[in-house]
């Protein structure tokens, strides 16, 4: 059974910085392209970056580029999101997700990041 | 960017009633469209990729069609557990983008 488990959310500081992490089980970690994907509250579904399955390359949208960086580490089945600079436009429940082709076709449970003075 | 507009915003249907979403890009995403059903409080789960190709354990009364810039899903008997917000999303070109949400309760 594929799961995904991110940890590392939480209330932050306007420009400070926040690491997140994803744990993958279940299948071929270094196989599969993964994501970060964001929802505001009560608001809709907006991806934020992609890494290849490699780490060979990755992506961002132009809202958070320059400030946050997404990582893997496949010996350790381990998907990363470093956020720095936070800003309040940045609240929101962030969910990694394998990434297949053009489609998620697995979501973790999501992790809070909340960011207010 | 390319734009994904859901229609309707919100419907309520009837047990066993058909319910149809739509999605229209901005340009032609070539197929490249997936839908997803989220609940209250849990994560999305995909429905559909590829436009019309149903994901591994979905329920047969879930069907996607469409191509160019028109999409749709359809629910063929509405259940119960079908209560939720189902998105559109194109992963043609990055950014990948959503559709903004239809929410769908049950009358």
């Amino acid at each position: 059974e594929v799961q995904l488990v991110e940890s590392g959310g939480g209330l932050v500081q306007p420009g400070r910085s926040l690491k997140l992490s994803c744990a993958a089980s279940g299948f071929t970690f270094s196989d599969y392209n993964m994501a970060w994907v964001r929802q505001a509250p009560k608001k809709g579904l907006e991806w934020v970056a992609t890494i290849i399955y490699d780490g060979s390359r990755t992506y961002y949208r132009d809202s958070v580029k320059g400030r946050f960086t997404i990582s893997r580490d496949n010996a350790k089945s381990t998907l990363y999101l470093q956020m720095d600079s936070l800003r309040s436009e940045d609240t929101a429940t962030y969910y990694c997700a394998t990434y297949n082709n053009y489609y998620f076709d697995y979501w973790g449970q999501g992790v809070m990041v909340t960011v207010s003075s | 960017d390319i734009q994904m507009t859901q229609s309707p915003a919100s419907l309520s249907a009837s047990l066993g009633e058909t319910v149809t979403i739509q999605c229209q890009a901005s340009e032609d995403i070539y197929s490249g469209l997936a839908w997803y059903q989220q609940k209250p409080g849990k994560s999305p789960q995909l429905l559909i990729y590829g436009a019309s190709s149903l994901q591994d354990g979905v329920p047969s009364r879930f069907s996607g069609s469409g191509s160019g810039t028109q999409y749709s899903l359809k629910i063929s008997s509405m259940q119960t557990e079908d209560e939720g917000v189902y998105f559109c999303q194109q992963g043609l070109k990055y950014p990948d983008t959503f559709g903004a949400g239809t929410k769908l309760e049950l009358k």
